[in-house]
């Protein structure tokens, strides 16, 4: 079993839909959350970060985490098709750990006109 | 500020012959993260680096790779005696230390085509 798991996709959308990505992680010791979005031939670009259970909000973007069931999820509301791109969560953990970052597979997301 | 700079961004190399890709973290940044990225595959971890000290290289394969982040000058991932499956792009990050970090700030990659 992977220790992160992101469902590939692709994901095609009309734009303005509200866009729902989704994984989920196996290894208790993630402590820290995050979604990347990377353009094609492009490095990944940090979106959101977060290290609780909760949501948080930037602009269009809403981060969620639930630790008890190991699930986080990004929605992109009013999507664009600038915002076509894929979309990777990461996991991240504590303690000697630190500095390594766990990816999911990717979610190809097109949002058409 | 110049972000994290990769060179080259495109390398072809022969089977057998040596890869060197370089990385110069962002300003500030003392921490470097190198990833490697299969086609149809997410970013793998291969090694976390600071000044004159590997960290983690948990993610490097036993064989034929090395990485280095000298006291002066950029780090280097070094792939010897390519193969065809060394073929990916690969992907350095900085960050500030550790306990000051929200995240990596990524370069936009070497793709290294082994023929």
């Amino acid at each position: 079993q992977k220790e992160v798991e992101q469902d590939p996709g692709p994901l095609s959308v009309p734009e303005g839909a509200i866009v729902s990505l989704n994984c989920t992680y196996s290894n208790s010791a993630f402590q820290y959350f995050m979604w990347y979005r990377q353009y094609s031939r492009k490095g990944p670009e940090l979106l959101m970060y977060t290290y609780s259970s909760g949501n948080k909000e930037d602009g269009r973007f809403t981060a969620q985490v639930d630790k008890s069931s190991k699930y986080i999820s990004l929605f992109i509301r009013d999507s664009q098709p600038s915002d076509s791109a894929t979309y990777l969560c990461a996991d991240q953990a504590g303690g000697t750990s630190y500095g390594k970052l766990t990816f999911g597979q990717g979610t190809i997301l097109t949002v058409h006109p | 500020n110049a972000g994290v700079m990769q060179n080259p961004r495109h390398l072809v190399r022969r089977r057998g012959q040596e890869a060197r890709l370089r990385c110069s973290p962002m300003k500030g940044h003392s921490h470097v993260y190198w990833y490697r990225q299969l086609p149809e595959e997410g970013l793998k971890f291969m090694v976390y680096l600071q000044k004159e000290n590997i960290i983690d290289e948990s993610g490097m394969p036993k064989e034929r790779f090395s990485a280095e982040f000298p006291k002066e000058g950029p780090s280097i991932l070094r792939i010897q005696q390519v193969v065809r499956g060394d073929s990916a792009a690969y992907f350095c990050a900085s960050s500030p230390p550790p306990a000051m970090s929200y995240g990596y700030t990524f370069g936009s990659g070497t793709r290294l085509t082994v023929v």
